[in-house]
Order: structure tokens, then C-alpha cells, then sequence
């Protein structure tokens, strides 16, 4: 079934350690976004890019950074881990930015615990 | 900048009732509205959106929502719930820059018997 895989589903993390979430998509859409869902908090962005190539910074994006070398793939990297990015992380895609109608498709989550 | 507000964090309906879910949203430019649905462990499912084509937007699994400009709300609505509509809702809305979607704190629905 086409739509977005992130890996992994779970993860038990050393603080101070690097981890990279893998998020693929083959929908050939051409934005895609991460965010982290915290309990009474909602979804919060994260980093956001509309084309490949192109990235920008969302609502928190401190102690993560990602990249976008082609239009499927948009790993979320954290540099160093720390306990306050304990979240559930989910990986989306749009069609297209610009056209604010176009809703966003989502992962399954990775499920990350920082300790 | 763009907010949404969702009124409740918990509603707990009896099987049968009326679902009423309440979203208000702050924007200085006509909105684009959605509501998404997600059940335990799972990711999010659209519910439904607005778009500006029309003010009362039916969506799936018998949901529907109406779009107030005056009253700046976005609530959602099911005449009669269902034991499998327990779930947690979330309001969003998208911005007109770069079609990021703004999320609301969410809405767990609690469905008894």
C-alpha cells in the first residue's frame, strides 16, 4: 500500500547520543514535514520542505535538523539527545505547498524515549 | 500567526448521542480548516477539510462539520456515536505561506455503553 514509512517504530535512546528517524514516502509528493505529539500539546512542526533540496525551520525545531536530497526522503537527525525530546514523532507529506487546501499524509510514528 | 483552540482535552458521550467536538481557530486571511482523526497507535487520518467551497463539510464516517466565519469555529459534529468513534480529534489549521498545518491540543472522545 503506497503512502509514508517511518523507521523505527520505537526506540530506546542513551542521552547524548545521535539518532537519525528515517521517513519515506512514494507518493511523489513534493512537500513533507516533521512533527512531535506530546500529551496536551497536540502535533508541533518540527522542520517542514516544500521541494526537495529545500528545508525550513517549524514551531521547534532546536536539537534537530534534517535533510531533503531527493523527493522521497526526509530523515530527522538529533544531534545529541536529550530526555525533553521523549515524544512520538510523525513524518507527513502534501502534494504541494502553497496551496493551503491540500492536506497532509500521515506515518505511523516512532515512538522515541530519550533516558 | 495562525492558532487553533480546541474547548475540551476529554468528551464522553453515551452510544447513540450526539458527538459535538469544538475547534476555534485565529487567522488574518481566510483559513483553511481540517479535522483529523487518531486512533490508539496509529497515525492521523483526515476527517475532513475546509476549503471555502462550502460552509457545511461532510466527511467520513458520517462526520460533519460547519465552517462560522463570525464566530471564527470549525466544530465537529456526528448525530449518533459509535462505540469504534472513540479516538482522539484534532483541529487544524494550514498557513498561507508554506502549507504547514497548525494543530490544535487535540480532543480524546470517550464513547460507553
Amino acid at each position: 500500500i503506497a503512502g509514508i514509512t517511518q523507521a523505527p517504530t520505537s526506540q530506546i535512546l542513551a542521552a547524548g547520543r545521535r539518532m537519525t528517524l528515517r521517513c519515506t514516502q512514494d507518493m511523489r509528493h513534493n512537500a513533507m514535514y516533521w512533527y512531535r505529539q506530546d500529551l496536551g500539546l497536540g502535533l508541533r512542526l518540527i522542520h517542514y520542505s516544500n521541494t526537495a533540496g529545500t528545508t525550513g525551520k517549524g514551531e521547534v525545531p532546536d536539537g534537530y535538523s534534517v535533510s531533503r536530497a531527493n523527493t522521497d526522503d526526509f530523515p530527522l537527525t538529533l544531534a545529541s539527545a536529550v530526555p525533553s525530546q521523549t515524544s512520538v514523532y510523525f513524518c507527513a507529506s502534501s502534494v504541494r505547498a502553497g496551496t493551503a487546501s491540500t492536506e497532509a499524509f500521515f506515518g505511523q510514528g516512532t515512538r522515541l524515549t530519550v533516558v | 500567526a495562525q492558532s487553533v483552540t480546541q474547548l475540551g482535552s476529554h468528551v464522553s458521550v453515551s452510544e447513540g448521542a450526539l458527538v459535538l467536538l469544538r475547534c476555534n481557530y485565529s487567522s488574518s486571511v481566510p483559513p483553511y480548516l481540517f479535522w483529523y482523526v487518531q486512533y490508539p497507535n496509529q497515525g492521523l487520518q483526515l476527517l475532513l477539510k475546509y476549503t471555502s467551497a462550502a460552509t457545511l463539510v461532510k466527511g467520513i464516517n458520517g462526520f460533519e462539520a460547519e465552517f462560522k466565519k463570525s464566530e471564527t469555529s470549525f466544530h465537529l459534529t456526528k448525530p449518533s456515536a459509535h462505540m469504534s468513534d472513540a479516538a482522539e480529534y484534532f483541529c487544524a489549521v494550514s498557513d498561507s505561506g508554506y502549507n504547514k498545518l497548525i494543530f490544535g491540543a487535540g480532543t480524546r472522545l470517550a464513547v460507553h455503553p
